[in-house]
Protein backbone atom coordinates (compact mmCIF):
# COMPACT_ATOMS: atom_id res chain seq x y z
CA UNK A 1 0.00 0.00 0.00
CA UNK A 2 1.62 3.29 -1.44
CA UNK A 3 2.61 5.70 1.66
CA UNK A 4 2.87 8.69 -0.22
CA UNK A 5 0.88 8.51 -3.91
CA UNK A 6 0.81 11.17 -6.66
CA UNK A 7 -1.03 11.39 -9.81
CA UNK A 8 0.19 11.80 -12.83
CA UNK A 9 3.29 9.88 -12.73
CA UNK A 10 3.93 11.85 -16.27
CA UNK A 11 2.45 15.16 -18.03
CA UNK A 12 3.21 16.68 -21.43
CA UNK A 13 1.65 20.04 -22.52
CA UNK A 14 2.28 23.03 -23.83
CA UNK A 15 2.88 26.51 -22.55
CA UNK A 16 0.20 28.34 -21.73
CA UNK A 17 -1.91 25.65 -20.77
CA UNK A 18 -3.08 24.79 -16.75
CA UNK A 19 -2.20 21.38 -15.24
CA UNK A 20 -2.73 19.81 -11.89
CA UNK A 21 -1.08 17.39 -9.56
CA UNK A 22 -2.92 15.10 -6.54
CA UNK A 23 -1.01 14.35 -3.86
CA UNK A 24 -2.35 11.87 -1.19
CA UNK A 25 -0.86 10.65 1.68
CA UNK A 26 -2.00 7.77 4.21
CA UNK A 27 0.74 7.71 6.42
CA UNK A 28 -0.98 9.55 8.98
CA UNK A 29 1.34 12.74 8.99
CA UNK A 30 0.72 16.49 9.38
CA UNK A 31 2.97 18.07 7.44
CA UNK A 32 2.71 17.98 3.87
CA UNK A 33 5.34 19.22 1.30
CA UNK A 34 5.66 20.04 -2.32
CA UNK A 35 9.33 20.06 -4.08
CA UNK A 36 10.68 20.99 -7.25
CA UNK A 37 13.70 19.29 -8.80
CA UNK A 38 15.53 20.58 -11.88
CA UNK A 39 17.28 18.88 -14.18
CA UNK A 40 20.23 19.27 -12.35
CA UNK A 41 19.16 17.64 -9.75
CA UNK A 42 18.49 20.40 -7.08
CA UNK A 43 15.58 19.80 -4.86
CA UNK A 44 13.32 22.93 -3.46
CA UNK A 45 11.11 23.33 -1.80
CA UNK A 46 7.66 24.89 -2.86
CA UNK A 47 5.30 24.85 -0.31
CA UNK A 48 4.71 22.97 3.20
CA UNK A 49 1.21 22.55 4.68
CA UNK A 50 0.70 21.76 8.60
CA UNK A 51 -2.51 20.16 9.12
CA UNK A 52 -4.22 22.04 5.65
CA UNK A 53 -2.72 25.54 6.82
CA UNK A 54 -0.42 26.66 4.64
CA UNK A 55 3.10 27.52 6.57
CA UNK A 56 5.89 27.29 4.21
CA UNK A 57 5.38 29.62 0.57
CA UNK A 58 9.17 29.70 -1.01
CA UNK A 59 9.34 32.53 -3.23
CA UNK A 60 6.89 30.69 -6.08
CA UNK A 61 4.75 32.17 -9.01
CA UNK A 62 1.64 32.74 -7.76
CA UNK A 63 0.48 30.53 -11.33
CA UNK A 64 1.30 27.91 -8.63
CA UNK A 65 -1.59 27.53 -6.16
CA UNK A 66 -1.48 24.45 -3.44
CA UNK A 67 -4.89 23.27 -1.86
CA UNK A 68 -5.35 20.99 1.10
CA UNK A 69 -8.53 19.82 1.57
CA UNK A 70 -7.59 17.72 4.56
CA UNK A 71 -4.24 16.90 5.95
CA UNK A 72 -3.88 13.86 4.00
CA UNK A 73 -4.07 15.59 0.31
CA UNK A 74 -2.34 17.99 -0.90
CA UNK A 75 -2.60 19.16 -4.64
CA UNK A 76 -0.74 21.52 -7.05
CA UNK A 77 -2.41 23.64 -9.65
CA UNK A 78 -0.21 25.45 -12.24
CA UNK A 79 -1.90 28.07 -14.72
CA UNK A 80 -0.16 29.34 -17.57
CA UNK A 81 2.38 26.85 -17.81
CA UNK A 82 6.18 27.82 -18.97
CA UNK A 83 9.02 25.84 -20.18
CA UNK A 84 10.87 26.86 -17.13
CA UNK A 85 8.56 24.80 -15.28
CA UNK A 86 9.72 21.58 -16.82
CA UNK A 87 10.63 19.92 -13.85
CA UNK A 88 9.95 16.75 -11.82
CA UNK A 89 7.52 17.25 -8.74
CA UNK A 90 7.50 15.66 -5.64
CA UNK A 91 4.74 15.93 -2.80
CA UNK A 92 6.46 14.45 1.00
CA UNK A 93 4.67 14.31 4.19
CA UNK A 94 6.24 14.11 7.58
CA UNK A 95 5.08 14.56 10.99
CA UNK A 96 5.71 18.05 11.86
CA UNK A 97 9.14 19.72 12.56
CA UNK A 98 11.30 16.94 11.49
CA UNK A 99 13.33 16.52 8.60
CA UNK A 100 11.93 12.83 7.81
CA UNK A 101 10.36 12.86 4.80
CA UNK A 102 8.35 10.57 2.66
CA UNK A 103 8.30 11.46 -0.81
CA UNK A 104 5.84 10.39 -3.69
CA UNK A 105 6.94 8.68 -6.68
CA UNK A 106 7.29 12.36 -8.26
CA UNK A 107 5.41 13.60 -11.21
CA UNK A 108 7.48 14.58 -14.03
CA UNK A 109 6.25 17.33 -16.51
CA UNK A 110 7.22 18.56 -19.12
CA UNK A 111 6.41 22.01 -21.17
CA UNK A 112 6.75 22.17 -24.53
CA UNK B 1 17.84 30.43 0.39
CA UNK B 2 19.61 28.68 3.27
CA UNK B 3 22.69 27.04 1.11
CA UNK B 4 23.89 23.71 1.88
CA UNK B 5 26.58 22.53 -0.81
CA UNK B 6 28.39 19.30 -2.07
CA UNK B 7 30.31 18.26 -4.39
CA UNK B 8 28.58 16.99 -8.06
CA UNK B 9 30.34 14.46 -8.32
CA UNK B 10 30.23 11.88 -9.72
CA UNK B 11 32.37 10.01 -7.30
CA UNK B 12 33.31 6.50 -8.07
CA UNK B 13 34.66 3.94 -5.55
CA UNK B 14 35.92 0.38 -5.99
CA UNK B 15 33.21 -2.50 -4.34
CA UNK B 16 34.81 -3.09 -0.89
CA UNK B 17 35.93 0.19 -0.52
CA UNK B 18 35.03 3.43 1.82
CA UNK B 19 32.95 5.92 0.17
CA UNK B 20 33.54 9.72 1.47
CA UNK B 21 30.40 12.08 0.72
CA UNK B 22 31.03 15.99 2.19
CA UNK B 23 28.31 18.37 2.63
CA UNK B 24 28.59 22.15 3.73
CA UNK B 25 25.85 24.25 5.33
CA UNK B 26 26.17 27.84 5.41
CA UNK B 27 23.31 28.79 7.78
CA UNK B 28 24.34 28.19 11.35
CA UNK B 29 20.70 28.29 13.03
CA UNK B 30 20.61 24.36 11.07
CA UNK B 31 20.21 22.25 13.67
CA UNK B 32 19.29 19.22 12.07
CA UNK B 33 20.74 17.21 8.84
CA UNK B 34 19.92 14.48 7.03
CA UNK B 35 21.43 12.21 4.60
CA UNK B 36 18.78 11.06 1.38
CA UNK B 37 19.85 8.52 -1.04
CA UNK B 38 17.98 8.97 -4.94
CA UNK B 39 18.41 5.95 -7.33
CA UNK B 40 17.84 7.37 -11.13
CA UNK B 41 14.45 7.98 -11.70
CA UNK B 42 13.57 7.10 -8.05
CA UNK B 43 12.10 9.95 -5.06
CA UNK B 44 14.75 10.07 -2.49
CA UNK B 45 14.43 7.83 0.93
CA UNK B 46 16.21 9.13 3.74
CA UNK B 47 18.97 6.75 5.00
CA UNK B 48 20.33 8.82 8.28
CA UNK B 49 19.83 11.42 10.23
CA UNK B 50 21.94 13.33 12.73
CA UNK B 51 21.60 16.43 15.54
CA UNK B 52 24.10 16.10 17.88
CA UNK B 53 28.00 17.08 16.67
CA UNK B 54 30.25 13.38 16.45
CA UNK B 55 29.42 10.03 14.56
CA UNK B 56 26.43 8.42 14.53
CA UNK B 57 26.54 4.51 12.99
CA UNK B 58 23.56 2.40 11.36
CA UNK B 59 24.91 -0.39 9.97
CA UNK B 60 27.39 0.26 7.02
CA UNK B 61 26.73 3.69 7.31
CA UNK B 62 28.48 6.55 9.29
CA UNK B 63 27.01 10.23 9.71
CA UNK B 64 29.33 12.69 11.23
CA UNK B 65 28.57 16.60 12.08
CA UNK B 66 30.64 18.97 12.99
CA UNK B 67 28.43 22.50 13.80
CA UNK B 68 31.34 24.50 14.78
CA UNK B 69 33.03 23.87 10.93
CA UNK B 70 29.60 23.59 9.38
CA UNK B 71 30.32 20.17 8.42
CA UNK B 72 28.47 16.84 7.65
CA UNK B 73 29.82 13.77 6.34
CA UNK B 74 28.64 10.55 5.00
CA UNK B 75 30.60 7.08 5.05
CA UNK B 76 29.58 4.30 3.57
CA UNK B 77 31.75 1.22 4.40
CA UNK B 78 32.23 -1.86 2.14
CA UNK B 79 30.91 -0.16 -0.67
CA UNK B 80 28.49 -1.99 -3.30
CA UNK B 81 26.51 -1.97 -6.85
CA UNK B 82 23.61 -1.43 -5.13
CA UNK B 83 25.34 1.87 -3.10
CA UNK B 84 25.52 3.63 -6.64
CA UNK B 85 22.84 6.40 -6.31
CA UNK B 86 22.56 10.29 -5.71
CA UNK B 87 23.26 11.15 -2.31
CA UNK B 88 21.02 14.48 -1.03
CA UNK B 89 22.36 16.04 2.04
CA UNK B 90 19.66 18.46 3.45
CA UNK B 91 19.56 20.56 6.64
CA UNK B 92 17.08 22.16 8.78
CA UNK B 93 16.20 24.79 11.49
CA UNK B 94 15.15 22.69 14.90
CA UNK B 95 11.71 23.27 14.85
CA UNK B 96 11.06 24.76 11.25
CA UNK B 97 9.16 22.54 8.52
CA UNK B 98 11.16 23.00 5.69
CA UNK B 99 14.24 21.19 4.88
CA UNK B 100 17.44 22.70 2.45
CA UNK B 101 18.76 20.34 0.11
CA UNK B 102 22.39 20.10 -1.83
CA UNK B 103 22.68 19.61 -5.02
CA UNK B 104 23.28 16.10 -4.36
CA UNK B 105 26.66 13.81 -4.65
CA UNK B 106 26.37 10.52 -7.64
CA UNK B 107 28.32 7.40 -6.14
CA UNK B 108 29.06 5.22 -8.63
CA UNK B 109 30.22 1.86 -6.69
CA UNK B 110 32.25 -0.27 -9.75
CA UNK B 111 32.14 -4.09 -9.15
Amino acid sequence: DTAVSQTPKYLVTQMGNDKSIKCEQNLGHDTMYWYKQDSKKFLKIMFSYNNKELIINETVPNRFSPKSPDKAHLNLHINSLELGDSAVYFCASSQPNTGELFFGEGSRLTVL
Amino acid sequence: QKEVEQNSGPLSVPEGAIASLNCTYSDRGSQSFFWYRQYSGKSPELIMSIYSNGDKEDGRFTAQLNKASQYVSLLIRDSQPSDSATYLCAASQTGANNLFFGTGTRLTVIP
